[in-house]
Parts: structure tokens; C-alpha cells; sequence
């Protein structure tokens, strides 16, 4: 079955400690992204990769880091977690990423993260 | 940048009624404006997209319209069911502002279907 899997599902977690939330697409897609969502913000993009090493800041990256090694992961860190990146985060992954590109981005099931 | 206005942000309606939810977006060069649905504990679906170069667009009970003009475009779900009651997002793609497939969203509509 074609699908975008985020791992975990739910997290809490303390101010500081450094976390991972896994993303992994089985489409073969050259482009991925992490976006969050927050009441009344709709979501938003944090980084985007058009393919294998090559990712961009989205509109909201402050906090965050990504690594793009294999095509079909896309991994989202949080170094040092705050309060406020309490969200719950969405992993996206569509055939191609050109700037040109309006292909179906095919979203993941969330993570919901609390950072206390 | 891209700003997309969503409204209602929530909206009920007996099943059997339409439903109508709108759009406005800011920038006259966003060229594709897609429609997600998101039910509860499940990530964002497409349900319909229309490009900028086509006025209306129809699958079954759902339908999009696009003025380009205006800047707005709307989703229409006629005979509403209860399996539609979901929050639904609209959204705009703008290929001069970069970030690759890079969506730019509305804040979401709440909409439910009663019995």
C-alpha cells in the first residue's frame, strides 16, 4: 500500500531533550516536507526536500532540523524542544518538487507532540 | 508572501443540504488551488484540486470554482452525508514564490453533517 508513516504518534516530552520524528514514504517521491498545525494557523511548512541532500527552510524552520540521506526518509529533529513547538507536525511527500511541480502531496498520519 | 483566507472556520448543515466554503488568496500569480479533507486523527486528503487556467471543476458531489479576478475560489459539496463531516483545508500553490511543490494553507473549516 502506497503510504507516508511518521513514528511516533503521539510524544510527550521536557523542555531541552532532543527528539526525532521519523518519516518514511514507499512512493519513491523526490520531494518531501514537514509542515505543523496549529489551531487557527492551518498548516505551515517548516523544511522541504526536493531530493536526496538537498533541503530548504519552509516558512517556519526556527527550532528544527531535517536530513534528506536515503530518498524515502526525511527525518524531522528537534535539538533542544520548547513549549512552543508543542503542534501536532504532518510529513508530505509528492512525486517531483520542482518549483514548477503541482503534483498530489500525499500526507502522513501526524504526530502529535507535547513539549512541557 | 502567499496569504489564504478560509471562512467559515466552522459550519453545520443537515444531511441532504449543500455545503459552501471560500477562499480568497493574495497573490494573482498562484497558478493551482487544491482541496483537503482532514478526518479526525488522520492526516490531510486530497479530494479535489483545480489549476488556474479552468473555471470549474466536478467529481460527483463535490465541485470547485475558481475566479481569478477576485482572487477566490470555493468548494461546493452538494447532498451532504455524515461521512462528510471533517475539517477541510484549502490551499494555494504559487510557483514564482520557490520552495518547491510548496503549498501555502487556509486556516481550515470545521464542518458538520447532522442527522
Amino acid at each position: 500500500e502506497a503510504q507516508v508513516t511518521q513514528n511516533p504518534r503521539y510524544l510527550i516530552t521536557v523542555t531541552g531533550k532532543k527528539l526525532t520524528v521519523t518519516c518514511s514514504q514507499n512512493m519513491n517521491h523526490e520531494y518531501m516536507s514537514w509542515y505543523r498545525q496549529d489551531p487557527g494557523l492551518g498548516l505551515r511548512q517548516i523544511y522541504y526536500s526536493m531530493n536526496v541532500e538537498v533541503t530548504d527552510k519552509g516558512d517556519v524552520p526556527e527550532g528544527y532540523k531535517v536530513s534528506r540521506k536515503e530518498k524515502r526518509n526525511f527525518p524531522l529533529i528537534l535539538e533542544s524542544p520548547s513549549p512552543n513547538q508543542t503542534s501536532l507536525y504532518f510529513c508530505a511527500s509528492s512525486k517531483t518538487g520542482t518549483t514548477f511541480s503541482t503534483d498530489t502531496q500525499y500526507f502522513g498520519p501526524g504526530t502529535r507532540l507535547t513539549v512541557l | 508572501g502567499e496569504n489564504v483566507e478560509q471562512h467559515p472556520s466552522t459550519l453545520s448543515v443537515q444531511e441532504g443540504d449543500s455545503a459552501v466554503i471560500k477562499c480568497t488568496y493574495s497573490d494573482s500569480a498562484s497558478n493551482y488551488f487544491p482541496w483537503y479533507k482532514q478526518e479526525l486523527g488522520k492526516g490531510p486528503q486530497l479530494i479535489i484540486d483545480i489549476r488556474s487556467n479552468v473555471g470549474e471543476k466536478k467529481d460527483q458531489r463535490i465541485a470547485v470554482t475558481l475566479n481569478k479576478t477576485a482572487k477566490h475560489f470555493s468548494l461546493h459539496i452538494t447532498e451532504t452525508q455524515p461521512e462528510d463531516s471533517a475539517v477541510y483545508f484549502c490551499a494555494a500553490h504559487n510557483w514564482l514564490t520557490g520552495g518547491g511543490n510548496k503549498l501555502t494553507f487556509g486556516t481550515g473549516t470545521q464542518l458538520k453533517v447532522e442527522l
